[in-house]
This record gives structure tokens, C-alpha cells and sequence, in this order.
């Protein structure tokens, strides 16, 4: 089992939709959350990091982390033609390198 | 522009040959990362600086792979005889503290 999963999609929506992006890991140390997305051929992009549980939300996006049930999600309001991208979750238990998933490639249809 | 550069963006080369790449961090960020992504996958990571002391190369992915970090602020990731699977983009980061940025990588074909 690795040690982030995330569904690599693709996930295709219709502009307007709310979207809705997850992970799920198995290191129950993990504590601080990221979330990128990376256009093709481009480095990653930092959109939102969390440190433990809870909510953060940034203009139309949401990051939510569930310890309880190692769960992260992301959360897009308004999908936008331009937020078309793969999204890349990341995870770390203190000072020590990311961890990431497959990433979920993401298409919003206008 | 105050982001991480990587140079160069693009390199071919043939199986065989050694090729070496450079990331220049955000100045201020005392920690340099370094990471491998082949299509379809996520970051791969390989090996990471704080200031000059390589604190992890156990993930280099064989012995051909060597980084450094000479006085604590640009790095070189240098490859030594390529081989075709060895085609991937690599990535460099940085950090000041919690959040990692990275650069727009170095897309590796060997032929």
C-alpha cells in the first residue's frame, strides 16, 4: 500500500460544477497537508496547505483534512475552464520532505 | 522574478552521457529539494539540502545520481552515464519554513 493514494482520474466536469478532489493516506503522522496543481509540462503550483485537522478555504477553493479517517479533500467552487490541470496532494509529519499522490487529472468542459 | 529556477528547461541527450542540472532557490530558503516525475505520477522524491549538508540521499535512485549544494545556495543534480529510463522531468524546491516551492523542472530525454 502506498502511502498516499489519490485517484488519478481524469475527471471531467462541465463549467460551473463544484469539484471535488481526495486523498486518502496510511501514516498517521503525517501533519501538515498541501495541495498543488501543475499545468502540463509546468512545475507544481503551491494552492493551499493545512496543518492538521480541519478547514481552510482560499476564494473558490476548500481544503478540508479528516485525521480521523486520513482523508484530505479539495474542494473547487465554480469550476473554471482554466482550473483544468492535475491536482497533486502532498503530506508530511514535520520538518522532513513531502510525500505525494499519482495526482488527479482534472477537466473543466466550458 | 524570485521564484526557484531550473536550467535547463529542456535537455536531450544520448544514453551513455552524463548530464548535470542546476536549481537556484528562493534566496532567503535554507532548505533545497529534489525530486523525479515520470508521466502519470506524482513528485518522486530524491534527495534534500538544508543549507550545504545533504540531510537525505538514501532515495537517489542509484549511484549514478550525486547532488550538491557547495556553499548553501544554487544546487546541481548530476547524472552519470544516462540510460533511457533515466527520461523524466525533474523538479527542484525550496523552503523557508513550512510551504514548498518549486520550479518549472528540467525535462531529461535520453535517446
Amino acid at each position: 500500500q502506498k502511502e498516499v493514494e489519490q485517484d488519478p482520474g481524469p475527471l471531467s466536469v462541465p463549467e460551473g460544477a463544484i469539484v471535488s478532489l481526495n486523498c486518502t493516506y496510511s501514516n498517521s503522522a503525517f501533519q501538515y497537508f498541501m495541495w498543488y496543481r501543475q499545468y502540463s509540462r509546468k512545475g507544481p503550483e503551491l494552492l493551499m496547505y493545512t496543518y492538521s485537522s480541519g478547514n481552510k478555504e482560499d476564494g473558490r477553493f476548500t481544503a478540508q483534512v479528516d485525521k480521523s479517517s486520513k482523508y484530505i479533500s479539495l474542494f473547487i467552487r465554480d469550476s473554471q475552464p482554466s482550473d483544468s490541470a492535475t491536482y497533486l496532494c502532498a503530506m508530511r509529519p514535520g520538518n522532513t520532505p513531502l510525500v505525494f499522490g499519482k495526482g488527479t487529472r482534472l477537466s473543466v468542459i466550458a | 522574478d524570485t521564484g526557484v529556477s531550473q536550467n535547463p528547461r529542456h535537455k536531450i541527450t544520448k544514453r551513455g552521457q552524463n548530464v548535470t542540472f542546476r536549481c537556484d532557490p528562493i534566496s532567503e530558503h535554507n532548505r533545497l529539494y529534489w525530486y523525479r516525475q515520470t508521466l502519470g505520477q506524482g513528485p518522486e522524491f530524491l534527495t534534500y539540502f538544508q543549507n550545504e549538508a545533504q540531510l537525505e540521499k538514501s532515495r537517489l535512485l542509484s549511484d549514478r545520481f550525486s547532488a550538491e549544494r557547495p556553499k548553501g545556495s544554487f544546487s546541481t543534480l548530476e547524472i552519470q552515464r544516462t540510460e533511457q529510463g533515466d527520461s523524466a522531468m525533474y523538479l527542484c524546491a525550496s523552503s523557508g519554513g513550512t510551504e514548498a516551492f518549486f520550479g518549472q523542472g528540467t525535462r531529461l530525454t535520453v535517446v
